[in-house]
């Protein structure tokens, strides 16, 4: 247990739908981040917050829309994806930003597969 | 920039034989480095890392991670493999003199422990 809580785990959806992903935090941290996870490729960035500001975003599509409406929880929402956007989703969370030498938690992912 | 190469995609070792999963980095400034693990269906877990001090650094699992700084490297040592090792492997790295929040992620290393 990881402290870290990803739902749904598995998520198939088509092109045209929207649906959200959610992420909790038990940690009591400030930071949280979301990462997508593709097969042969590092973990790319996609967006970090701070204290429920948004931090950095890097260049990811409108497509996918953030929203941290407290510092336990991230949600990830998703509109008309594209099937490259298939990928292990993944949330991650740590203490403060200011504190580089902490580590991250990361949750279990959501699975997301685009038909 | 920041960035992290594990040059093998691969490592295949014999259960109760050491095993040794390579990392280099680049940085401009001073690193933290980490490295993570991944199980089936799970998200990044965390090992180790380096910050500052000894160059050996112990983690979890009897795992233990050896900073160089001459060669920019970070690899992952273990005395004597379990098959409860295997796994997908992650190093990153933290530039600390930039204060950059970025934490860059290699692309992982598949670890597979032969009984």
């Amino acid at each position: 247990e990881t402290g870290v809580t990803q739902t749904p785990r598995h998520l198939v959806m088509g092109m045209t739908n929207k649906k959200s992903l959610k992420c909790e935090q038990h940690l009591g941290h400030n930071a949280m981040y979301w990462y997508k996870q593709s097969a042969k490729k590092p973990l790319e960035l996609m967006f970090v917050y701070s204290l429920e500001e948004r931090v950095e975003n890097n260049s990811v599509p409108s497509r996918f829309s953030p929203e941290c409406p407290n510092s336990s929880h991230l949600f990830l929402h998703l509109h008309t994806l594209q099937p490259e956007d298939s990928a292990l989703y993944l949330c991650a969370s740590s203490q403060d930003l200011g504190q580089d030498n902490q580590p991250q938690h990361f949750g279990d992912g959501t699975r997301l597969s685009i038909l | 920039a920041q960035s992290v190469a594990q040059p093998e995609d691969q490592v295949n070792v014999a259960e109760g034989n050491p095993l040794t999963v390579k990392c280099t980095y680049s940085v401009s400034g001073n690193p933290y480095l980490f490295w993570y693990v991944q199980y089936p269906n799970r998200g990044l877990q965390f090992l180790l890392k380096y910050i500052t001090g000894d160059n050996l650094v112990k983690g979890s699992y009897g795992f233990e991670a050896e900073f160089n700084k001459s060669q920019t490297s970070f690899h992952l040592k273990k005395p004597s493999a379990l098959v409860s090792d295997s796994a997908l492997y992650f190093c990153a790295v933290r530039d600390i003199n930039f204060g950059n929040e970025k934490l860059t992620f290699g692309t992982g290393t598949r670890l597979t422990i032969i009984p």
